[in-house]
């Protein structure tokens, strides 16, 4: 059975840094790239970030760029999100994605249960 | 970056109603269009993915059609677990790849 596992979300401070990571189980973690989607309170899903199998290849939405830091761990089947500079419009709740095929433009077909940002001075 | 446009934003219908949701890209997506269900403090659900397929598990009152710019999810008649957001999503160009701004169905 397939499982993501979010962990790290939090409170920080306009400026501030958090680190999100996500535990994934039951399928083969390398071979399926991975992406961050988030839904700010009252708003819709919006794509963040996503990273390829081998971790060799990385892209963001233009809001994030500079920011954001997604990677990997295969030998842990982990990803992270280095979230930097943090600002009030980054409350949310991030989800982990699995995407339907191996790379990474794809459907996304399990998600994690989400965890809660909080930008806030 | 493509656009997805859903109408309408609500849509209030009765139990057993037929539900049509709308979605619109800005450029052609072809068939690369899913479309995603979200209930209250649950993560979303992939419903239908190239446009028409339904993913696993998803029972046959859920249906999708269109390609190019536009697209309908149907649902045949509302079951009380239907009520809910949703949304569609292009993988056709990108990144970003984007998602609409949802539609909810409500009970009314």
């Amino acid at each position: 059975e397939v499982q993501l596992l979010e962990s790290g979300g939090g409170l920080a401070q306009p400026g501030g840094s958090l680190r999100l990571s996500c535990a994934a189980s039951g399928f083969t973690f390398s071979s399926y790239a991975m992406t961050w989607v988030r839904r700010a309170p009252g708003k819709g899903l919006e794509w963040v970030s996503g990273i390829s199998g081998g971790g060799d290849s990385t892209y963001y939405t233009d809001s994030v760029k500079g920011r954001f830091t997604i990677s990997r761990d295969n030998s842990k089947a982990t990803l992270y999100l280095h979230l930097n500079s943090l600002r009030l419009e980054d409350t949310a709740v991030y989800y982990c994605t699995k995407g339907t095929y191996v790379g990474p433009g794809s459907y996304y077909d399990y998600w994690g249960q989400g965890t809660l940002v909080t930008v806030s001075s | 970056e493509i656009v997805l446009t859903q109408s309408p934003a609500t849509l209030s219908l009765s139990p057993g109603e037929r539900a049509t949701l709308s979605c619109r890209a800005s450029q052609s997506v072809s068939t690369y269009l899913a479309w995603y269900q979200q209930k209250p403090g649950q993560a979303p659900r992939l419903l239908i993915y190239d446009a028409s397929n339904r993913a696993t598990g998803i029972p046959a009152r859920f249906s999708g059609s269109g390609s190019g710019t536009d697209f309908t999810l149907t649902i045949s008649s509302l079951a009380p677990e239907d009520f809910a957001v949703y949304y569609c999503q292009q993988r056709s160009n990108w990144p970003p790849l984007t998602f609409g701004g949802g539609t909810k169905v409500e009970i009314k």
